[in-house]
Protein backbone atom coordinates (compact mmCIF):
# COMPACT_ATOMS: atom_id res chain seq x y z
CA UNK A 1 0.00 0.00 0.00
CA UNK A 2 1.26 3.10 -0.68
CA UNK A 3 1.65 5.88 2.35
CA UNK A 4 4.02 7.93 4.52
CA UNK A 5 5.68 6.12 7.13
CA UNK A 6 6.75 8.28 10.23
CA UNK A 7 8.85 7.03 12.60
CA UNK A 8 9.34 7.25 15.69
CA UNK A 9 5.76 7.41 16.63
CA UNK A 10 6.81 8.73 20.27
CA UNK A 11 10.18 10.38 21.17
CA UNK A 12 11.68 11.45 24.19
CA UNK A 13 14.28 13.90 24.21
CA UNK A 14 16.26 15.30 26.87
CA UNK A 15 16.63 19.05 26.85
CA UNK A 16 19.58 20.02 24.74
CA UNK A 17 19.29 16.81 22.40
CA UNK A 18 18.84 16.99 18.58
CA UNK A 19 16.54 14.47 17.03
CA UNK A 20 15.60 13.66 13.99
CA UNK A 21 12.05 12.79 12.75
CA UNK A 22 12.09 10.01 9.93
CA UNK A 23 9.56 10.95 6.97
CA UNK A 24 9.56 8.22 3.70
CA UNK A 25 6.82 8.21 1.24
CA UNK A 26 5.92 6.03 -1.34
CA UNK A 27 3.37 7.91 -3.11
CA UNK A 28 6.04 9.28 -6.50
CA UNK A 29 5.06 12.64 -4.46
CA UNK A 30 7.56 14.98 -5.48
CA UNK A 31 6.00 18.01 -2.55
CA UNK A 32 7.00 17.11 0.98
CA UNK A 33 5.74 19.20 4.14
CA UNK A 34 6.45 19.05 7.97
CA UNK A 35 4.04 20.52 10.19
CA UNK A 36 4.00 21.31 13.79
CA UNK A 37 0.34 20.48 15.48
CA UNK A 38 -0.24 21.94 19.41
CA UNK A 39 -3.55 21.85 21.28
CA UNK A 40 -6.06 24.47 20.04
CA UNK A 41 -3.62 26.40 17.36
CA UNK A 42 -4.49 23.67 14.76
CA UNK A 43 -1.40 23.12 12.33
CA UNK A 44 2.17 25.17 11.83
CA UNK A 45 4.09 25.21 8.71
CA UNK A 46 7.30 24.15 9.76
CA UNK A 47 8.97 23.48 6.01
CA UNK A 48 8.54 22.26 2.68
CA UNK A 49 9.73 21.13 -0.05
CA UNK A 50 8.83 21.38 -3.81
CA UNK A 51 11.45 19.25 -5.20
CA UNK A 52 14.36 16.80 -4.18
CA UNK A 53 17.34 19.58 -2.95
CA UNK A 54 14.92 22.32 -2.30
CA UNK A 55 13.06 23.19 0.75
CA UNK A 56 11.68 26.61 2.07
CA UNK A 57 10.52 27.75 5.41
CA UNK A 58 7.31 27.97 7.02
CA UNK A 59 5.99 30.38 9.25
CA UNK A 60 7.89 28.73 12.23
CA UNK A 61 11.17 27.40 11.16
CA UNK A 62 13.30 28.33 13.85
CA UNK A 63 15.25 25.70 15.76
CA UNK A 64 14.66 23.45 12.94
CA UNK A 65 16.17 21.46 10.09
CA UNK A 66 15.21 19.71 7.30
CA UNK A 67 17.38 17.97 4.04
CA UNK A 68 15.77 16.79 0.71
CA UNK A 69 18.19 14.69 -0.23
CA UNK A 70 15.65 11.66 -1.95
CA UNK A 71 12.89 12.03 -3.12
CA UNK A 72 11.08 9.50 -0.59
CA UNK A 73 12.64 10.96 2.23
CA UNK A 74 12.20 14.27 3.80
CA UNK A 75 13.60 14.36 7.78
CA UNK A 76 13.31 16.80 10.23
CA UNK A 77 15.95 17.52 12.80
CA UNK A 78 14.49 19.38 15.70
CA UNK A 79 17.72 21.05 17.54
CA UNK A 80 18.71 22.53 20.69
CA UNK A 81 17.60 25.90 19.69
CA UNK A 82 14.28 24.83 19.43
CA UNK A 83 12.55 26.41 22.87
CA UNK A 84 9.21 24.51 22.92
CA UNK A 85 9.72 21.53 21.07
CA UNK A 86 7.24 19.26 22.85
CA UNK A 87 4.46 18.65 20.18
CA UNK A 88 2.91 16.36 17.72
CA UNK A 89 4.67 16.68 14.56
CA UNK A 90 2.92 15.40 10.79
CA UNK A 91 4.59 15.22 7.43
CA UNK A 92 2.27 15.43 4.65
CA UNK A 93 3.34 14.66 0.87
CA UNK A 94 1.18 15.59 -2.46
CA UNK A 95 1.65 15.40 -5.87
CA UNK A 96 2.86 19.23 -7.46
CA UNK A 97 3.06 21.62 -4.61
CA UNK A 98 1.93 24.59 -7.12
CA UNK A 99 -1.69 23.20 -7.38
CA UNK A 100 -4.57 24.13 -5.09
CA UNK A 101 -6.33 21.39 -5.72
CA UNK A 102 -4.01 18.79 -4.99
CA UNK A 103 -4.67 16.82 -1.72
CA UNK A 104 -2.43 16.43 0.97
CA UNK A 105 -1.55 12.84 2.01
CA UNK A 106 -0.16 12.32 6.17
CA UNK A 107 1.57 10.65 8.18
CA UNK A 108 0.30 9.20 11.45
CA UNK A 109 2.30 11.81 12.99
CA UNK A 110 5.74 11.87 15.96
CA UNK A 111 4.56 12.49 19.22
CA UNK A 112 8.14 14.68 20.96
CA UNK A 113 8.26 15.10 24.14
CA UNK A 114 11.27 17.34 26.09
CA UNK A 115 11.61 15.64 29.34
CA UNK B 1 -3.17 38.30 5.27
CA UNK B 2 -4.61 34.79 4.33
CA UNK B 3 -6.72 33.23 7.67
CA UNK B 4 -9.26 31.07 8.44
CA UNK B 5 -11.10 30.63 11.38
CA UNK B 6 -13.20 27.47 12.80
CA UNK B 7 -15.55 29.93 15.65
CA UNK B 8 -16.50 26.72 17.59
CA UNK B 9 -13.53 24.92 19.64
CA UNK B 10 -16.52 22.13 20.16
CA UNK B 11 -19.61 20.94 18.26
CA UNK B 12 -21.83 18.57 20.69
CA UNK B 13 -24.32 16.95 19.07
CA UNK B 14 -26.42 13.74 19.34
CA UNK B 15 -26.37 10.26 17.01
CA UNK B 16 -28.91 11.03 14.10
CA UNK B 17 -29.39 14.72 14.52
CA UNK B 18 -27.71 17.02 11.60
CA UNK B 19 -24.44 18.29 12.29
CA UNK B 20 -22.87 21.61 11.21
CA UNK B 21 -19.13 22.70 11.76
CA UNK B 22 -18.15 26.04 10.37
CA UNK B 23 -15.87 27.80 8.80
CA UNK B 24 -15.28 31.16 7.36
CA UNK B 25 -12.25 32.72 5.64
CA UNK B 26 -10.66 35.74 4.66
CA UNK B 27 -8.07 35.53 1.63
CA UNK B 28 -7.54 37.07 -1.44
CA UNK B 29 -9.10 36.06 -4.81
CA UNK B 30 -11.13 32.49 -5.53
CA UNK B 31 -9.35 30.14 -2.76
CA UNK B 32 -9.69 26.65 -3.08
CA UNK B 33 -11.23 25.01 0.27
CA UNK B 34 -10.88 21.86 1.92
CA UNK B 35 -12.10 20.06 5.08
CA UNK B 36 -10.45 17.15 6.68
CA UNK B 37 -10.55 14.95 9.80
CA UNK B 38 -8.09 14.04 12.37
CA UNK B 39 -8.81 10.70 14.66
CA UNK B 40 -6.88 10.88 17.91
CA UNK B 41 -3.04 10.47 17.51
CA UNK B 42 -3.44 10.22 14.08
CA UNK B 43 -2.54 12.07 10.80
CA UNK B 44 -4.82 14.03 8.89
CA UNK B 45 -7.41 12.54 6.58
CA UNK B 46 -9.19 14.61 3.34
CA UNK B 47 -12.99 14.70 3.29
CA UNK B 48 -13.93 17.14 0.65
CA UNK B 49 -12.70 20.06 -1.42
CA UNK B 50 -14.07 22.87 -3.24
CA UNK B 51 -12.78 24.09 -6.77
CA UNK B 52 -15.52 25.75 -8.71
CA UNK B 53 -18.87 24.60 -9.61
CA UNK B 54 -21.73 23.25 -7.76
CA UNK B 55 -21.66 25.53 -4.24
CA UNK B 56 -22.74 22.00 -2.50
CA UNK B 57 -19.77 19.43 -2.45
CA UNK B 58 -19.73 16.06 -1.43
CA UNK B 59 -17.10 13.98 0.01
CA UNK B 60 -16.32 10.68 2.25
CA UNK B 61 -18.84 9.39 4.87
CA UNK B 62 -21.83 11.15 3.82
CA UNK B 63 -20.24 14.77 4.50
CA UNK B 64 -20.85 17.69 2.60
CA UNK B 65 -19.81 21.33 2.24
CA UNK B 66 -21.52 24.44 1.30
CA UNK B 67 -19.88 26.62 -0.13
CA UNK B 68 -21.00 30.46 0.17
CA UNK B 69 -18.88 33.61 -1.44
CA UNK B 70 -21.15 36.00 -0.18
CA UNK B 71 -20.37 34.85 3.42
CA UNK B 72 -17.04 33.73 2.80
CA UNK B 73 -17.99 30.25 4.05
CA UNK B 74 -17.59 26.50 3.75
CA UNK B 75 -19.33 24.96 6.39
CA UNK B 76 -19.32 21.12 6.62
CA UNK B 77 -22.29 19.74 7.26
CA UNK B 78 -23.86 15.93 7.42
CA UNK B 79 -27.75 15.08 8.03
CA UNK B 80 -26.92 12.31 10.22
CA UNK B 81 -24.54 12.65 12.72
CA UNK B 82 -22.41 8.83 13.93
CA UNK B 83 -20.85 8.50 17.32
CA UNK B 84 -17.85 7.29 15.25
CA UNK B 85 -17.67 10.73 13.53
CA UNK B 86 -16.71 12.12 16.75
CA UNK B 87 -13.04 13.50 15.84
CA UNK B 88 -11.24 16.79 15.41
CA UNK B 89 -11.99 18.16 12.19
CA UNK B 90 -9.96 21.21 10.19
CA UNK B 91 -10.80 23.72 7.68
CA UNK B 92 -8.32 24.79 5.11
CA UNK B 93 -7.79 27.15 2.44
CA UNK B 94 -5.54 27.46 -0.66
CA UNK B 95 -5.06 31.32 -1.73
CA UNK B 96 -5.05 31.04 -5.88
CA UNK B 97 -2.17 33.49 -6.84
CA UNK B 98 1.67 33.83 -7.36
CA UNK B 99 3.42 35.29 -4.65
CA UNK B 100 4.49 34.85 -0.92
CA UNK B 101 1.16 32.32 -0.53
CA UNK B 102 2.21 29.73 -3.85
CA UNK B 103 1.49 26.79 -3.02
CA UNK B 104 0.32 26.44 0.59
CA UNK B 105 -2.45 25.50 2.75
CA UNK B 106 -3.82 27.89 5.66
CA UNK B 107 -5.25 25.48 8.14
CA UNK B 108 -7.90 26.98 11.05
CA UNK B 109 -7.67 25.33 14.62
CA UNK B 110 -9.90 23.07 14.65
CA UNK B 111 -13.29 22.33 16.09
CA UNK B 112 -13.43 18.89 18.04
CA UNK B 113 -16.99 17.14 17.34
CA UNK B 114 -18.16 14.95 20.16
CA UNK B 115 -21.54 12.53 18.62
CA UNK B 116 -22.89 11.26 21.76
CA UNK B 117 -25.50 7.91 21.75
Amino acid sequence: DGGITQSPKYLFRKEGQNVTLSCEQNLNHDAMYWYRQDPGQGLRLIYYSQIVNDFQKGDIAEGYSVSREKKESFPLTVTSAQKNPTAFYLCASSIAHFSGANVLTFGAGSRLTVL
Amino acid sequence: AQSVAQPEDQVNVAEGNPLTVKCTYSVSGNPYLFWYVQYPNRGLQFLLKYITGDNLVKGSYGFEAEFNKSQTSFHLKKPSALVSDSALYFCAVFPPRRGSTLGRLYFGRGTQLTVWP
